[in-house]
């Protein structure tokens, strides 16, 4: 089973600085890494997929970027509105969440 | 647009079982693998159960192996979760989700259904 581990737990920032969440695979998981943003009472909206593409009407100051084993998901410019709870998800083999990273605006 | 709409959950008692309805719309249902994922509170989003377009494929996440079953019916666009042996810790809101194709993640998701486990 492909384990997921994700870093920081929670990330504190202000609105307009620059928010890096890391997503690391116990194994090798090419680039079938996606990202999630799940806010209080929402159900989950895809933001990245394979790694580096948005998903359908997702700004572009979310980024993803790696492959293989390690991942980041970078929000460029913080927003308020961007606080919540971000998953990162694999897919190589069967189906896997990472545990999470709390994003809370200052 | 693509809608998800389950429903099916509420209090029931440890022991008992139960079964999520998941209505589909907006897009070509049997084209597409879907998903049973959860979130209980104080957790992480947990994926339980996939089954493939045709149905004729199911996956089982193994932390609930041999208590789920997943199933549905493409002439009716629905999709189905068969819970057995309810325990308190299975309490979580239930989320349907779409796949977006082979290999892909959920581009689509319900609004979820609470079940909670207690007696």
């Amino acid at each position: 089973e492909v384990v997921l581990t994700q870093s920081p737990a929670t990330l504190s920032l202000s609105a307009g600085e620059r928010a890096t969440l890391s997503c690391r695979a116990s194994q090798g998981v090419s680039n079938f890494l996606a990202w999630y943003q799940q806010k209080p009472g929402q159900s989950p909206r895809l933001l990245i997929y394979e790694a580096s593409n948005r998903g359908a009407g997702i700004p572009d100051r979310f980024s993803g970027s790696g492959s293989g084993t390690d991942f980041t998901l970078t929000i460029s410019s913080l927003e308020p509105d961007d606080s919540a709870v971000y998953y990162c998800q694999q897919r190589i083999s069967g189906w896997t969440f990472g545990p999470g990273t709390r994003v809370e605006i200052k | 647009e693509v809608q998800l709409l389950e429903s099916g959950g509420g209090l029931v008692q440890p022991g008992e079982s139960l079964r999520l309805s998941c209505a589909a719309s907006g897009f070509a249902f049997s084209n597409y693998g879907m998903a049973w994922v959860r979130l209980a509170p104080g957790k992480g989003l947990e994926y339980l159960s996939a089954i493939s377009g045709s149905g004729e494929t199911t996956f089982y996440a193994d932390s609930v192996k041999g208590r789920l079953t997943i199933s549905r019916d493409n002439s009716k666009n629905s999709l189905f979760l068969q819970v057995h042996s309810l325990r308190a810790d299975d309490t979580a809101i239930y989320y349907c989700a779409k796949e977006q194709g082979f290999r892909l993640p959920f581009d689509h998701w319900g609004q979820g259904v609470l079940v909670t486990v207690s007696s």
